[in-house]
This record gives C-alpha cells, sequence and structure tokens, in this order.
C-alpha cells in the first residue's frame, strides 16, 4: 500500500518570495509521483509529475519538484510566487505498471500568497 | 470539448432521497474513477473501473452504486442520502498504470443534503 505525507497544511508567504512545500511518501513498490493544484472551487489540475528520468521536473506556471528516492520524498517549490498562485496543492502517487490503479492524495498545503 | 465533463455541477438534496451523478469522458481512455473530496480537502478514491469492469471498491457505504455503461462513462448513484455524504466527487480518467498518461479530472459536482 501507499501513503502520502504531506508535512505542511497551511504555508503562509508574501509575494514574490521563494516556496517549497514537501511531501514524503511511503511504498513498497516503484510509484509514479505528481502534484495537483486546486483553486478555490475548481477541479484539480496537474502541475507536473515525475515518471523516471532526471529527478528535477519542471512544471507549469514556474513550478518544479525534485525526487529524492533515499529520502522519498517530492518536494514543490517555486522561486517566486504570486497571489494568483494562493490555492490547495495535493502531492499524489500511484503504483508503476499496475492496471487501474488509483491516485492516492496527500491531505493537501494551502498556500497562502499576500502582498 | 471537455475531457472530463460530470453532471451536474451542484445537487442539493433531502436526506432519504436517491440521486445521480454522471461522469463521461472523450479522451478515450481505459479506467474511471470516483473520488469523494470532503470538508477538509481530503480526497479519498471510491471506485474505478477498468473498461467497464470494477477493479477498485473502497470501504464505501452500500449506498454507493458506480455504474459503467461503456468505457466512456461511469456514474455513481446514491440512495437514501445521508447529512454526511455532503462533500465534493470528483470523477477522473486514466490509461492502464495511469502514471504514463496522468489522470484527468472533471471539475466536480458539489453535493449538499439537507
Amino acid at each position: 500500500a501507499q501513503s502520502v505525507t504531506q508535512l505542511d497544511s497551511q504555508v503562509p508567504v508574501f509575494e514574490e518570495a521563494p516556496v517549497e512545500l514537501r511531501c514524503n511518501y511511503s511504498s513498497s513498490v516503484s510509484v509514479y509521483l505528481f502534484w495537483y493544484v486546486q483553486y478555490p472551487n475548481q477541479g484539480l489540475q496537474l502541475l507536473l509529475k515525475y515518471l523516471s528520468g532526471s529527478t528535477l521536473v519542471k512544471g507549469i506556471n514556474g513550478f518544479e519538484a525534485e525526487f529524492n528516492k533515499s529520502q522519498t520524498s517530492f518536494h514543490l517549490r517555486k522561486p517566486s510566487v504570486h497571489i494568483s498562485d494562493t490555492a490547495e496543492y495535493f502531492c499524489a502517487v500511484t503504483p508503476r505498471y499496475q492496471a487501474g490503479t488509483a491516485l492516492i492524495f496527500g491531505k493537501g498545503t494551502t498556500l497562502s500568497v499576500s502582498s | 470539448d471537455t475531457a472530463v465533463s460530470q453532471t451536474p455541477k451542484y445537487l442539493v438534496t433531502q436526506m432519504g432521497n436517491d440521486k445521480s451523478i454522471k461522469c463521461e469522458q472523450n479522451l478515450g481512455h481505459d479506467t474511471m474513477y470516483w473520488y469523494k473530496q470532503d470538508s477538509k480537502k481530503f480526497l479519498k478514491i471510491m471506485f474505478s473501473y477498468n473498461n467497464k469492469e470494477l477493479i477498485i471498491n473502497e470501504t464505501v457505504p452500500n449506498r454507493f452504486s458506480p455504474k459503467s455503461p461503456d468505457k466512456a462513462h461511469l456514474n455513481l448513484h446514491i440512495n437514501s442520502l445521508e447529512l454526511g455524504d455532503s462533500a465534493v466527487y470528483f470523477c477522473a480518467s486514466s490509461q492502464p498504470g495511469g502514471g504514463n498518461y496522468g489522470y484527468t479530472f472533471g471539475s466536480g459536482t458539489r453535493l449538499t443534503v439537507v
């Protein structure tokens, strides 16, 4: 079974500051890793995903994440945030090579960007 | 041409009623899912279907019954609605082993039971 822990439930930052949202996972098998964003009253939008290869993954809206296998982490970063980045962010995993497996989500991190 | 579409977007109903939420995807994906997002925003898998076959059936009350008439559709029927069923329900789809293709989510159905 897989599990995801998002280490911060809320992250308040000022506009143009850097931000890191932390995600650790647990799994007995290899996994794919994802970050999704949910803006208020909207659905889930894929920010980025790690499948294989380079451990630094670049996504949309200037976000990037680094996969660290030894620490079983997949932290999300942005060098300079905007007010419009205020949203809920979800880290998720799914086992590789298994048909019909669902995404397992962390409990989410609320990013609040203020001016 | 929405990839994963859910209807209705909002649903307000009384306790004890029966209601359905419909989901359709035009991505050609083989696998579809229902997730429940509770008031604390936690997303929990409820069901998944792969090419009309039930794959995942998490510990969900029997009042919830998914139905997949074909691989492009996955509907959710809920009997005898309770206050605790109030949540946002998301439909999603993916290819088998979804990672390579990602998972695409619908915009959600906000169910309010009064």
